[in-house]
């Protein structure tokens, strides 16, 4: 069984800050990692999938690094704004159509 | 359809009923996955069909817990004599053939009184 950490659990910010999270998770099996954005009674939406070691992905103000060989990624948002409160999950899957073992996610807020 | 569209959205049943809850994944995607929440942030793994058939089943509850996924109808997760830690929200997913993101529905909310 796969054990992915998130830290730290929550976090709050001021509007235009920028601010970082970390997925850890087992550099063994390791396939592919996924990064969501998700807020409560909606469904989790994809931001990231991520292959290869050095792996570096963008999207708007939000950027992804992967280390598969110490078994880390990190999740960078420049500027926050409000909008980006939710909580970020971030889940590894072990085979090519295998299923995601989730971390429990980092829950961002930024404040006006 | 473009969506992964799940429902009912809430269910509610008294404890040793019956629950059934749809997945109808996005159109093409040949790979269903099934999660459970249950505390807080949590997800957890529960089966994955490839079409048909069932890929992967060893997030599945032995006792009580069934699902299929048959063609030209929605995916279905059935749990039988309910209780009260199933309650939950059961999410369901899709995804294509390849290194592409799992696409989530909205989840359907399973209260067990």
């Amino acid at each position: 069984i796969l054990n992915v950490e998130q830290s730290p659990q929550s976090l709050h910010v001021q509007e235009g800050d920028s601010t970082n999270f970390t997925c850890s998770f087992p550099s063994s099996n390791f396939y592919a990692l996924h990064w969501y954005r998700w807020e409560t009674a909606k469904s989790p939406e994809a931001l990231f999938v991520m292959t290869l070691n050095g792996d570096e992905k963008k999207k708007g103000r939000i950027s992804a690094t992967l280390n598969t060989k110490e078994g880390y990624s990190y999740l960078y948002i420049k500027g926050s704004q409000p909008e980006d409160s939710a909580t970020y999950l971030c889940a590894s899957r072990g085979g090519s159509q295998g299923n995601l073992i989730f971390g429990k996610g980092t829950k961002l807020s930024v404040k006006p | 359809g473009e969506e992964v569209a799940q429902t009912p959205k809430h269910l509610v049943r008294g404890e040793g009923q019956k629950a059934k809850l749809y997945c109808a994944p996005i159109k093409g995607h040949s790979y269903v996955f099934w999660y459970q929440q249950v505390l807080k942030n949590e997800f957890k793994f529960l089966i994955s069909f490839q079409n048909e058939n069932v890929f992967d089943e060893t997030g599945m509850p032995k006792e009580r817990f069934s699902a299929k996924c048959l063609p030209n109808s929605p995916c279905s997760l059935e749990i039988q004599a309910t209780k009260l830690e199933d309650s939950a929200v059961y999410f369901c997913a899709s995804s294509d053939q390849g290194d592409q993101p799992q696409h989530f529905g909205d989840g359907t909310r399973l209260s067990i009184l």
